[in-house]
């Protein structure tokens, strides 16, 4: 299984700052994905974060608010952009190895918006 | 989109009880996972298990595809179990649809 690492792992920022998350795996993987968890809920998918190219974003997500770079097959980061309370919530990564591997996921990064 | 349903809700055990969890889903999927999230977020793998059955220490885990649903059992349970148990589905392109979660209270 792959290891990796998130940083932060929580944060607290003010409203209208933007905050980037960094996601850091210890082997190259095909797959990277962001995942953002509000209070008390399930996991919802933000974005597949494709190496070389534009992330891919799910419905209800926008490039604008959570931009995405993916230089290499070990890292990835998040950014998410002038932040409200509304965004305060557990984002993690996650990592896949294509057909017949599982996803593992990071540790997280809790963030809260005051 | 599929629709990921789990149950219960919520679950509180006696120390020593054994228990399941479902996970309906709504269309075919390429595989399934179980995970289990800690108090402090981590989310542990439980089983990856696109159909048949696994067993891993108390836990063990059965998907019937044909038939959409999957569960997930826990014996002898411990306060260590306690957290929320949630079920994920993957679609194309490798992207997981999670259901919302079965939180379980192990008491002492």
């Amino acid at each position: 299984s792959a290891v990796i690492s998130q940083k932060p792992s929580r944060d607290i920022c003010q409203r209208g700052t933007s905050l980037t998350i960094q996601c850091q795996v210890d082997s190259q993987v095909t797959m990277m994905f962001w995942y953002r968890q509000q209070p008390g809920q399930s996991l919802t998918l933000i974005a597949t974060a494709n190496q070389g190219s534009e992330a891919t974003y799910e419905s209800g997500f926008v490039i604008d608010k959570f931009p995405i770079s993916r230089p290499n097959l070990t890292f990835s980061t998040l950014t998410v952009s002038n932040m409200s309370p509304e965004d305060s919530s557990i984002y993690l990564c996650s990592v896949d190895g294509g057909s017949g591997y599982e996803q593992f996921f990071g540790p997280g990064t809790r963030l809260t918006v005051l | 989109g599929i629709q990921v349903e789990q149950s219960p809700p919520d679950l509180i055990l006696q120390e020593g009880a054994n228990s399941t969890l479902r996970c309906n889903f709504s269309d075919s999927v390429n595989n399934l996972q179980w995970f289990h999230q800690n108090p402090w977020g981590q989310l542990i793998n439980l089983f990856y298990i696109p159909s048949g059955t696994k067993q891993n220490g108390r836990l063990s885990a059965t998907t019937v595809a044909t038939e959409r649903y999957s569960l997930l059992y826990i014996s002898s349970s411990q306060t260590t179990d306690s957290g929320v148990y949630f079920c994920a589905v993957e679609l194309d392109d490798y992207k997981l649809s999670f259901g919302a979660g079965t939180t379980v209270t192990v008491r002492a």
